[in-house]
């Protein structure tokens, strides 16, 4: 248990919705990174916030946004949803800014777009 | 870009040796990493290696040789516990931030 949470568990939604995920970070971690992860692929970066802003960003369109909260807890925000955004939605978290390979990733949320 | 390489599926039995191999293109990065996940479960951080060599972490040891392009990750003592995705990551120098970039994974079955 890393105690990074995600909520919700699974979440199911037709195409052309919104949708907003949530992710708790670990204590004393003040970094989060999202990550979406296909059936049977690798996690791809989404983007990081560090200190409520964004610093970090994957090849995702911009209606995938998020915030940082002065909890360091998170949302990831998709809109106008595609069948393809189907996946897992991992958060994880690290203790600092500074670069690090070792992220504390939280269960995810599983998504699927109807 | 980066793009890491891996075998899609490994199988092994209880008690023996496996290896999976990661091989990569990138620009340049700062290590490399490799996570453990259980079937819908988080990643797992197993083992990172910064520089070429060997590092070792109880059953677990990991490689990387930046002039082949090339590392793996080494199960020793095989468990059915250990059947699970396993995917080798670097965080690229360029781009800041924490940014992972993930191999393609491999599933390990590990069988009696």
């Amino acid at each position: 248990e890393t105690g990074v949470t995600q909520s919700p568990t699974h979440l199911i939604k037709t195409r052309g919705q919104q949708v907003t995920l949530r992710c708790s970070s670990q204590s004393g971690h003040n970094t989060v990174s999202w990550y979406q992860q296909a059936l049977g692929q690798g996690p791809q970066f989404i983007f990081q916030y560090y200190r409520e802003e964004e610093n970090g960003r994957g090849n995702f369109p911009p209606r995938f946004s998020g915030l940082q909260f002065p909890n360091y807890s998170s949302e990831l925000n998709v809109n106008a949803l595609e069948l393809d955004d189907s996946a897992l939605y991992l958060c994880a978290s690290n203790p600092g800014g500074q670069g690090t390979d070792t992220q504390y990733f939280g269960p995810g949320t599983r998504l699927t777009v109807l | 870009g980066q793009s890491l390489e891996q075998p899609s599926e490994v199988t092994a039995v209880e008690g023996a040796i496996v290896q999976i191999n990661c091989t990569y293109q990138t620009s340049g990065f700062y290590g490399l990493s490799w996570y453990q996940q259980h079937d819908g479960g988080a990643p797992t951080f197993l083992s990172y290696n910064a520089l070429d060599g060997l590092e070792e972490t109880g059953r677990f040891s990991s490689f990387l040789s930046r002039s082949d392009s090339y590392g793996y990750l080494l199960l020793q003592e095989l468990q059915m516990k250990d059947s699970a995705s396993y995917f080798c990551a670097v965080r690229p120098l360029t781009g800041g931030g924490n940014k992972l970039t993930f191999g393609t994974g491999t599933q390990l079955k590990v069988e009696l």
